[in-house]
């Protein structure tokens, strides 16, 4: 059971505009930064999004990150066949004398 | 370019203990204010934290694990370690170390990830 709490799938057409949700609560998304990674089929993380809505470089800005209250959002625009991944959401959590908290992932099918 | 890779046994049988060994190239572990951490991600599941260490020696680690786990720097050779013990069918997982660049936990986030081993534990 993941602290933070992520559809597990979600699904678009190329073109398409999606939306991928991560909900927590006031010990870590209300109270720290969110971020986002991609993992495509067999491979290593990668991160997308950091800092709610910053962009590493090289991330194209198809995709973006959002912040409201104890609840992010990862959008993905014009949606690509690569796109087809698993996100992850992550934050720290002040609780339990703090602990980096990840979400269970959202499998990203292109249609 | 900086470039981390893991290594270590595949194969752990239950109550011995997982070692394994991460191996940062393209710069120095010492040369910056990053932390390095340890994820991991049993087959078919989501990403679980285990822990992070500066070189200075400061470390901390999740409190579901953190009674079984040790993470060590070595910057004679670049490198951490995690060692968890003992260990049970349920550490089956692949394992990545990855670089936390801000040495803080506000923002907390990894921005370059080794590719992973798999560390299977069975008789």
């Amino acid at each position: 059971q993941s602290v933070l709490t992520q559809p597990p799938s979600a699904s678009g057409t190329p073109g398409q505009r999606v939306t991928i949700y991560c909900s927590g609560s006031s010990s870590n998304i209300g109270s720290n930064s969110v971020s986002w990674y991609q993992q495509l089929p067999g491979t290593a993380p990668k991160l997308l999004i950091h800092s709610n809505t910053q962009r590493p470089s090289g991330v194209p800005d198809r995709f973006s990150g959002s912040k409201s209250g104890t609840s992010a959002s990862l959008a993905i625009s014009g949606l690509q066949s690569e796109d087809e991944a698993d996100y992850h959401c992550a934050s720290w959590d002040d609780s339990l004398n703090g602990r980096g908290v990840f979400g269970g992932g959202t499998k990203l099918t292109v249609l | 370019q900086l470039q981390l890779q893991e290594s270590g046994p595949g194969l752990v049988k239950p109550s011995e203990t997982l070692s394994l060994t991460c191996t940062v190239s393209g710069d120095s572990i010492t040369g910056s204010s990053s932390f390095w951490g340890w994820i991991r991600q049993p087959p078919g599941k989501g990403l679980e934290w285990i822990g992070s260490i500066h070189y200075g020696v400061t470390t901390y680690s999740s409190p579901s694990l953190k009674s079984r786990v040790t993470i060590s720097v070595d910057t004679s050779k670049n490198q951490f370690s995690l060692n968890l013990t003992p260990v049970t069918a349920a550490d089956t997982a692949v394992y990545y170390c990855a670089r936390d660049p801000t040495g803080d936990t506000r923002p907390w986030y990894f921005d370059l990830w080794g590719r992973g081993t798999l560390v299977t534990v069975s008789s």
